[in-house]
């Protein structure tokens, strides 16, 4: 049973435009997401984070949303760049467990 | 952010042996460890939690006996792939965290894989 999805296994986005990727959970007990980024081969980075009291947090050009009535939360990259193209998880902290998203590939065409 | 180191990077095994990927968090003290698989364009899949001293809590469909989990320090977990085989090819990441309300931070992941 998938508790956090991302519906979207890819997207395009053209340099300097904004890239959204979005996150639904369906479990209303967890308090503080984050997003991870991905390069092949290697292991996630850590991008930015957001505590369940709070629904946008900004850090430089990403910024993300959560809006806990609809269990949803949004990564925004703007403006993309090339060097942003990487898979991007979304992860849900509960208790003693995080819970990861299937991933969302972006691809920040030149 | 935190420094986790993930070793080997790369491990070529024979089939029936047993091969050990560390995880050390460098410069903090992880509570929790997390031991992933990920497979080709999939997502990273949780294969078993570990607290410092305890046992490690398994997923569901993770042979225990299989994937042996150590945690035996603040600084180090270990995976061991038993009696390898083939399809236990994969790439693991690991994953530290001083819980309860920080990030987790990821390793640079081990490919194994089983000839």
């Amino acid at each position: 049973d998938q508790q956090v999805k991302q519906n979207s296994p890819s997207l395009s986005v053209q340099e300097g435009r904004i890239s959204i990727l979005n996150c639904d959970y369906t479990n209303s007990m967890f308090d503080y997401f984050l997003w991870y980024k991905k390069y092949p081969a290697e292991g996630p980075t850590f991008l930015i984070s957001i505590s369940s009291i709070k629904d946008k947090n900004e850090d430089g050009r990403f910024t993300v949303f959560l809006n806990k009535s609809a269990k949803h939360l949004s990564l925004h990259i703007v403006p993309s760049q090339p060097g942003d193209s990487a898979v991007y998880f979304c992860a849900a902290n509960g208790g003693n467990q995080f819970y990861f998203g299937t991933g969302t590939s972006l691809t920040v065409i030149p | 952010g935190a420094v986790v180191s993930q070793h080997p990077s790369r491990v070529i095994c024979k089939s029936g042996t047993s091969v050990k990927i560390e995880c050390r968090s460098l410069d903090f003290q992880a509570t929790t460890m997390f031991w992933y698989r990920q497979f080709p364009k999939q997502s990273l899949m949780l294969m078993a939690t570990s607290n410092e001293g305890s046992k490690a809590t398994y997923e569901q469909g993770v042979e225990k006996d299989k994937f042996l989990i150590n945690h035996a320090s603040l600084t180090l977990s270990t995976l061991t792939v038993t009696s390898a085989h083939p399809e236990d090819s994969s790439f693991y990441i690991c994953s530290a965290s001083s819980l309860p309300r920080t990030e987790a931070f990821f390793g640079q992941g081990t490919r194994l894989t089983v000839v």
